[in-house]
């Protein structure tokens, strides 16, 4: 079994603040975990991914992640927010069991930021 | 490269109608996923298509909804009869590999 917690549904920041995204996960397996990034009337994007390489994974738009698995954890950061991030963000964890890998979404977290 | 492709992006019906909504899948991809994102609520799987053969379809939530993968390229999803909960936002996502999917913009379903 799996599953992904998202302990925020919605952050503001102001623009050129720090990101912090918290997501907490569970899974029988070593798990695979990604960020998907959703603006507003487009599909989901995906910004990065942790497949049992380095724990620290760098996205795309300036976007990283650490892989903590003492604490369950794959916080997405941001040195610097911009106004083109504000958008709906998800942590998706797939339990990475070798085969056929069904994912698992959070409910995701709405990131304003204010001019 | 195209991406994947939903249409319609929109569709209201009255509860008791049909919808089909349809995805076109990245060329080339065998792997094609439903999900599906009721308001406030998360995203939820539906099923998975490897070619034409439907490889889990254990989150399809009763027998008013059919998928189909004919020929192994575009998928349609048949709402029949529609129901109020079925609103949402109904994601496809096509795949070579399980583990990077890429997903379609949505068909927003509502149902009135």
């Amino acid at each position: 079994a799996q599953s992904v917690t998202q302990l925020d549904s919605h952050v503001s920041v102001s623009e050129g603040t720090p990101v912090l995204l918290r997501c907490n996960y569970s899974s029988s397996y070593s798990p695979s975990l990604f960020w998907y990034v959703q603006h507003p009337n487009k599909g989901l994007q995906l910004l990065l991914k942790y497949t049992s390489a380095a724990t620290l994974v760098k996205g795309i738009n300036g976007f990283e992640a650490e892989f903590k698995k003492s604490e369950t954890s794959f916080h997405l950061t941001k040195p610097s927010a911009h106004m083109s991030d504000a958008a709906e963000y998800f942590c998706v964890v797939s339990p990475n069991s070798g085969g056929y890998q069904k994912v698992t979404f959070g409910t995701g977290t709405k990131l304003q930021v204010i001019p | 490269e195209a991406g994947v492709t939903q249409f319609p992006s929109h569709s209201v019906i009255e509860k008791g109608q049909t919808v089909t909504l349809r995805c076109d899948p990245i060329s080339g991809h065998d792997n094609l996923y439903w999900y599906r994102r009721v308001m406030g609520k998360e995203i939820k799987f539906l099923l998975h298509f490897v070619k034409e053969s439907k490889q889990d379809e254990s989150g399809m939530p009763n027998n008013r909804f059919l998928a189909e993968r004919t020929g192994g390229t575009y998928s349609t999803l048949k709402v029949q009869p529609a129901e109020l909960e079925d609103s949402g936002v109904y994601f496809c996502a096509s795949s070579l590999t399980p583990l990077e999917q890429y997903f379609g913009p949505g068909t927003r379903l509502t149902v009135t």
